[in-house]
Order: C-alpha cells, then sequence, then structure tokens
C-alpha cells in the first residue's frame, strides 16, 4: 500500500525567504505526482503535477522536482508572501486513478 | 476557468438518515472522483467513475455508499444510514485522462 509522507508538518518562515517543502512515497511505481494548496475550510486547488517521466514542473514562484527512484519530491516555493500561507498537499497517482494523499505540510508566511 | 461545484457546502443530518452529496464536474471531463477528509487527517479516495460505471473503489467504500450520474452534468454521492464517524469533508473531483484532478470546495457532513 501506498504510504505518503509530508515533512514538516508544519513551519514558519519570514517573508521573503524561499520555502522547500518535502513529500515522500514509498512505493516507486508512480503514474504522476501533484501539489495542491489548502486553505483553511476551502477545497483543494491544483498547483503542479508532475509525470512520471519528469524530474521538474515550473510555474511562476513555485518548481516541483521529482526523483522516483528515491520516492521523493520537493515543493520550492519562491521569495515568499504572507499569501503562500496555507496546507500543501502531495499526492501520487499509481496504475489506476486514485491519489494517495500525504497529511500536508502546513505553512505559515511571517510578514 | 471552468470549476467543479459541490452543494451543498454544509449538510446536517441525523444520524441513521441518508444523505446524498451533489457536484457538477467540469463539462469536457470523463472522470469523476470522490474523496473524503476526516478533521486532522489524510485526504482518503473513496471511488472513482468513468463511461458510466464505477472504475475503482476503495475498502472505505462499501455498501453504504454509491455513485450516481443522473444526467449529463450531474454527479452524486448517496450515504445511506449514516454514522457519526461518517462525518467529514468530501470532495468531489474531475479530471482529463492523465491530467491533473480538479477539486470542488467540499461538503461538509455533519451527522449528529
Amino acid at each position: 500500500k501506498q504510504e505518503v509522507t509530508q515533512i514538516p508538518a508544519a513551519l514558519s518562515v519570514p517573508e521573503g525567504e524561499n520555502l522547500v517543502l518535502n513529500c515522500s512515497f514509498t512505493d516507486s511505481a508512480i503514474y504522476n505526482l501533484q501539489w495542491f494548496r489548502q486553505d483553511p475550510g476551502k477545497g483543494l486547488t491544483s498547483l503542479l503535477l508532475i509525470q512520471s517521466s519528469q524530474r521538474e514542473q515550473t510555474s511562476g514562484r513555485l518548481n516541483a522536482s521529482l526523483d522516483k527512484s528515491s520516492g521523493r519530491s520537493t515543493l520550492y516555493i519562491a521569495a515568499s508572501q504572507p499569501g503562500d500561507s496555507a496546507t500543501y498537499l502531495c499526492a501520487v497517482r499509481q496504475g489506476n486513478n486514485r491519489l494517495a494523499f500525504g497529511k500536508g505540510n502546513q505553512v505559515v508566511v511571517i510578514p | 476557468e471552468p470549476e467543479v461545484t459541490q452543494t451543498p457546502s454544509h449538510q446536517v443530518t441525523q444520524m441513521g438518515q441518508e444523505v446524498i452529496l451533489r457536484c457538477v464536474p467540469i463539462s469536457n471531463h470523463l472522470y469523476f472522483y470522490w474523496y473524503r477528509q476526516i478533521l486532522g487527517q489524510k485526504v482518503e479516495f473513496l471511488v472513482s467513475f468513468y463511461n458510466n460505471e464505477i472504475s475503482e473503489k476503495s475498502e472505505i467504500f462499501d455498501d453504504q455508499f454509491s455513485v450516481e450520474r443522473p444526467d449529463g452534468s450531474n454527479f452524486t454521492l448517496k450515504i445511506r444510514s449514516t454514522k457519526l464517524e461518517d462525518s467529514a469533508m468530501y470532495f468531489c473531483a474531475s479530471s482529463e485522462i492523465g491530467q491533473p484532478q480538479h477539486f470542488g470546495d467540499g461538503t461538509r457532513l455533519s451527522i449528529l
């Protein structure tokens, strides 16, 4: 059974610092990996999707890397802003269509 | 930008009653999903739906649950004989094949 772990569970950074969020998964046989943002009491907003054949994806200040063989992905957020405060979820998709989620990295950016 | 819409945003129901959660997926998407998130826990997969039938379901999705696409736009999750432990946020999602899954804002289900 796929297990997804996200470390750290929570972190606070001053505005302007770069954020590094880590995700690990136990079964490397994945189709893709998706990063989401979740605001309190809200739904999940898709940020980036990395196919299993890719090493990284970029969107604006966001960059996600994937090392499938070691079961790791990292989400980098450059020059963090208070509006980046949220929970970031990592999810992996295997041969079926289901996503297996981590518990999230809860981020607070301090102005 | 197209989005997945869910209704109601909050549903309060007495234990033992039936509830129907509704979703309108993105119009050109072919895959539909239900997930749930119990407070403080991970988002969990319930079921996926393609071509008018269930393509996969988790061990959580037992006979208490059912899904339906009653028309060309709606996708519903029915929970029969609700229990206290069914209290959770329920998310609907949709996608094209191999593409990101897009989630709705969820329905918060509270069982009393």
